[in-house]
């Protein structure tokens, strides 16, 4: 697609369920990131994939967090349990790796998934 | 925790430049200098970035000091659609944006 794609834009959920974010990153790109921002908070970071490995996971706060990717195209990103203080806008991003490490890649962002969890 | 210090918000008149600063003291040699902006219920957008020489592209420019302990982002001539949150990030192996300085353009 032309660009990020997040589904669904807005979440409203009872505590204690498990929800399912998903991403479409832009075709191509490689690397796909995941992040939650907070009301009136800077954008934290979660997870990025390379591929459909995670480097890194060492960002996601607890082991109700989790996330996937295949294909080297979407992702979904699922909480269980939810808790009320999962409420926030998770952001997914993608890049096109032009180097072995991230310093070099611009990301693109989605519009976001607005979870409340009630 | 972030590595970079930003002022937490900035006014600037429609028309004038807006030079947004970013402390970011404890940059290592290979960590680039990445600024991205949000515009209310968007996703970021990124901006520009660079490592150690100034940079100039259509959305604005990017100014490095010499230690790159710091940095200005210059946006020539602000319109009201520049209001947002400028976020500016150090990125090599860790990716952390802080809160970012909230732009307000006045008319």
């Amino acid at each position: 697609g032309a660009g990020v794609s997040q589904s669904p834009s807005n979440k409203v959920t009872e505590k204690g369920k498990d929800v399912e974010l998903r991403c479409d990153p832009i075709s191509g790109h490689t690397a796909l990131y995941w992040y939650r921002q907070s009301l009136g908070q800077g954008l934290e970071f979660l997870i990025y994939f390379q591929g459909n490995s995670a480097p890194d996971k060492s960002g996601l706060p607890s082991d109700r967090f989790s996330a996937e990717r295949t294909g080297g195209s979407v992702s979904t990103l699922t909480i269980q349990r939810t808790q009320q203080e999962d409420s926030a806008v998770y952001l997914c991003a993608s890049s096109l790796i032009q180097a072995s490490v991230l310093a070099k890649n611009i990301q693109y962002f989605g519009a976001g998934t607005r979870l409340s969890v009630l | 925790d972030a590595k970079t210090t930003q002022p937490p918000s900035m006014d600037c008149a429609e028309g004038r430049a807006a030079n947004l600063p970013c402390n970011h003291s404890t940059i290592s040699g290979n960590e680039y200098v990445y600024w991205y902006r949000q515009i209310h219920s968007q996703g970021p957008q990124y901006i520009i970035h660079g490592l150690k020489n100034n940079e100039t592209n259509e959305m604005a420019s990017l100014i490095i000091t010499e230690d790159r302990k710091s940095s200005t982002l210059i946006l020539p001539h602000a319109t009201l659609r520049d209001t947002a949150v400028y976020y500016c990030i150090v990125i090599n192996d860790k990716i952390i944006f802080g809160k970012g300085t909230r732009l307000h353009i006045l008319p």
